[in-house]
C-alpha cells in the first residue's frame, strides 16, 4: 500500500526556515517524480514544487520560487522541502503527492508562520 | 501561466441527478494533461482523473472525464451521497502547474 508520511511543520515566525520531510513506502521511490501542493486554510490547492526520480528536473511556483528549496533522498525514500524567509502568506497545510499526476497524497503537515 | 477557471462555483443537486463540471484553459493544455481532484472536508484530495479521460485506480465508472484543448468537463452520472465534496481540475504538462478554484458539489 502506498503511504506518503509529511512531517516537519509547526509554527515559525515571518523570515524563519523550516524543513519539512515526507516518508514514503509501498512502492519504489526512486521510479517517481514528487510534489509538494499546499492549501491555506479554506482556501483552494496550490502546487508548490516538482522533482523528478532522479533530482535532474526541479520546478517551482513563482510564489516560493528563491525562498523554498526541494530534494530527495533516494536510499532513504524521502522528499524535503526547505523553506526560508517565510512569510504570513505561507500558512497552509503542506502536502507531499506523488508523479505527475499527483496520484497518492499525504495527509499533511500543518505550517503556520505567525510573531 | 496557464490559468484553469471552473464553473460552477457552487453546484446544488439531489442524490441520483447527473453532474457537469466545467474546467476552461487561459491555453492549451499540452498533451491533454489534465487532472480532476476530489476533496472531502479534512481529508487529502483523491485523484479522480488523469490524462483528462482516464480514470484513476479504484474509481467507480459513475466519474468520467473528457474534453481536449482549452475545454475540459466531469461528468458524475448518478450521485452517490459520498460525491458531495469539492472538485479541482489541475493542468500538468506545463510548469507551473496549476490548478481551478474549485466547484462545491452540495446537496440541494
Amino acid at each position: 500500500e502506498v503511504q506518503l508520511v509529511e512531517s516537519g511543520g509547526g509554527l515559525v515566525q515571518p523570515g524563519g526556515s523550516l524543513r519539512l520531510s515526507c516518508a514514503a513506502t509501498g512502492f519504489t521511490f526512486s521510479n517517481f517524480g514528487m510534489n509538494w501542493v499546499r492549501q491555506a486554510p479554506g482556501k483552494g490547492l496550490e502546487w508548490v514544487s516538482y522533482i523528478s526520480d532522479n533530482s535532474n528536473i526541479i520546478y517551482y511556483a513563482d510564489s516560493v520560487k528563491g525562498r523554498f528549496t526541494i530534494s530527495r533522498d533516494n536510499a532513504k525514500n524521502s522528499l524535503y522541502l526547505q523553506m526560508n524567509s517565510l512569510r504570513a502568506e505561507d500558512t497552509a497545510l503542506y502536502y507531499c503527492a506523488r508523479a505527475w499526476e499527483l496520484d497518492y497524497w499525504g495527509q499533511g503537515t500543518l505550517v503556520t508562520v505567525s510573531s | 501561466e496557464i490559468v484553469l477557471t471552473q464553473s460552477p462555483g457552487t453546484l446544488s443537486l439531489s442524490p441520483g441527478e447527473r453532474a457537469t463540471l466545467s474546467c476552461r484553459a487561459s491555453q492549451s493544455v499540452r498533451s491533454s494533461y489534465l487532472a480532476w481532484y476530489q476533496q472531502k472536508p479534512g481529508q487529502a484530495p483523491r485523484l479522480l482523473i488523469y490524462g483528462a479521460s482516464s480514470r484513476a485506480t479504484g474509481i467507480p465508472d459513475r466519474f468520467s472525464g473528457s474534453g481536449s484543448g482549452t475545454d475540459f468537463t466531469l461528468t458524475l452520472s448518478r450521485l452517490e451521497p459520498e460525491d458531495f465534496a469539492v472538485y479541482y481540475c489541475q493542468q500538468y504538462g506545463t510548469s507551473p502547474r496549476t490548478f481551478g478554484q474549485g466547484t462545491k458539489l452540495e446537496i440541494k
